[in-house]
């Protein structure tokens, strides 16, 4: 079965860094391109990264850009956010997503980790 | 910046066709996809490449593109069909990826 498994979420002042995790089983995770959306609670869904199957493409939101980075483990089956320079407006459930081929279709979604920003 | 225009809410009755719209300027050359988002939950992709289902969701969901604007139906919705639908999309350099702001299904 196909899972998709975050963590790292969790309190991080005004500032300060989060490095959150995907764990990934079930399908060949070195053929995806991989993304992460977040969603404030109650709120929309906010595209924020994502990363080509084999690291060469790589793009980011304008509202992360120059504070997050995106990053792959194809060997560990993992997919990475390093967020630097936390806002109080990214604070939001963050979930890793699963890209199609060829396209950006997220067939699988993880079950999402809540970040809170907070001094 | 690009946006991705969803009415807030549609309301129909059980059995009732629903239709939930989405435009952008650049829908002409670039595809649509679908979320559903139910309470609690995270999304699930429902349509995708404007009209295509994946393999394990029901036929009663349909998806169409025409000039700037996607529609995602919903044939005989049920109770159950209930939640946040967005759509997601590029604009038409293919950097800026966004999502819709949703639209609330209700269904009585």
């Amino acid at each position: 079965e196909v899972h998709l498994v975050e963590s790292g979420g969790g309190l991080a002042q005004p500032g300060r860094s989060l490095r959150l995790s995907c764990a990934a089983s079930g399908f060949p995770f070195g053929d995806y391109a991989m993304h992460w959306v977040r969603q404030v609670p109650g709120r929309g869904l906010e595209w924020v990264s994502g990363i080509g199957y084999d690291s060469g493409t790589i793009a980011y939101a304008d509202s992360v850009k120059g504070r997050f980075t995106i990053s792959r483990d194809n060997a560990k089956n993992s997919l990475y956010l390093q967020m630097d320079s936390l806002r109080v407006e990214d604070m939001a459930f963050y979930y890793c997503a699963k890209g199609g081929l060829r396209n950006d279709a997220f067939d699988v979604w993880g079950q999402g980790t809540l970040v809170t920003v907070s001094s | 910046s690009y946006e991705l225009t969803q009415p807030p809410s549609v309301s129909v009755s059980p059995g009732q066709t629903a239709r939930i719209t989405c435009s952008g300027d650049a829908l002409p050359r670039k595809y649509v996809y679908w979320y559903q988002q139910k309470s609690g939950q995270a999304p699930v992709l429902v349509i995708y490449e404007d009209s295509k289902r994946p393999s394990d969701i029901p036929e009663k969901f349909s998806g169409s593109s025409s000039g700037t604007m996607a529609t995602l139906t919903v044939r005989g919705a049920q109770v159950e069909d209930e939640g946040d639908y967005y759509c997601y999309s590029t604009d038409s350099s293919g950097d800026l990826r966004v999502f819709g702001r949703g639209t609330k299904l209700t269904v009585l």
